[in-house]
């Protein structure tokens, strides 16, 4: 069955520093959105992205943060200076044509120190 | 704007009771429904859909859920709980005609099993 895959599975940086976090959507999807997860609060929306252009983004989803398909496979989320507070788990998902069941990846831990 | 509230944080039973996972939504606009599980460590999985038709749906794992729109609710339930099913529910909305819209969560209900 095909699946969201993202890597790394747990990324570590100093605060400051870039990250780009990586997924890989299931291959006929057309809609890509990014979710975050601080430990022990609810899901957040962060962005969508659709025929290669931002779509909708949260007020999170300030100057900090970027989002790329960079080929036909990939699509990325980039922290360009993490801080204290960026530190979460972070969700690639992706859904098909019909556009309403969104299929999740395993997540990113993203821990800024 | 649209909101989920998940009524319980925290939901303790007992392997082989019977489950109920409450889970109330505010929107203007009709909505979507559906049921995510997280277990420990791990990313979201879907549970269930309501996008039309009976307004009660099954899922995977043997779980239920009843879309009540007069009362906004879409509550999840189970008639036997296994120690399997701990983990992390979570209640989400999109809106219907927002092709590729986002998902809006609720905080999440604790379901822990215990033997």
């Amino acid at each position: 069955e095909p699946e969201v895959t993202q890597t790394p599975s747990h990324q570590v940086t100093q605060m400051g520093q870039e990250v780009i976090l990586r997924c890989v959507p299931i291959s006929n999807h057309l809609y890509f959105y990014w979710y975050r997860q601080i430990l022990g609060q609810k899901v957040e929306f962060l962005v969508s992205f659709y025929n290669n252009e931002i779509s909708e983004k949260s007020e999170i989803f300030d100057d900090q943060f970027s989002v790329e398909r960079p080929d036909g496979s990939n699509f990325t989320l980039k922290i360009r200076s993490t801080k204290l507070e960026d530190s979460a788990m972070y969700f690639c998902a992706s859904t098909g044509l019909a556009g309403y069941e969104q299929y999740f990846g395993p997540g990113t831990r993203l821990t800024v120190t | 704007a649209q909101s989920v509230t998940q009524l319980d944080s925290q939901v303790p039973v007992f392997e082989e009771a019977p489950v109920e996972l409450r889970c109330n939504y505010s929107s203007s606009v009709s909505v979507y429904l559906f049921w995510y599980v997280q277990y420990p460590n791990q990313g979201l999985q879907l549970l269930l859909k309501y996008l039309s038709g009976s307004t009660l749906v099954k899922g995977i794992n043997g779980f239920e859920a009843e879309f009540n729109k007069s009362q906004t609710s879409f509550h999840l339930r189970k008639p036997s709980v296994h120690i399997s099913d701990t983990a992390e529910y979570f209640c989400a909305v999109t809106l219907i005609y927002n092709q590729g819209g986002k998902l809006i969560f609720g905080q999440g209900t604790e379901l822990s099993v215990k033997p």
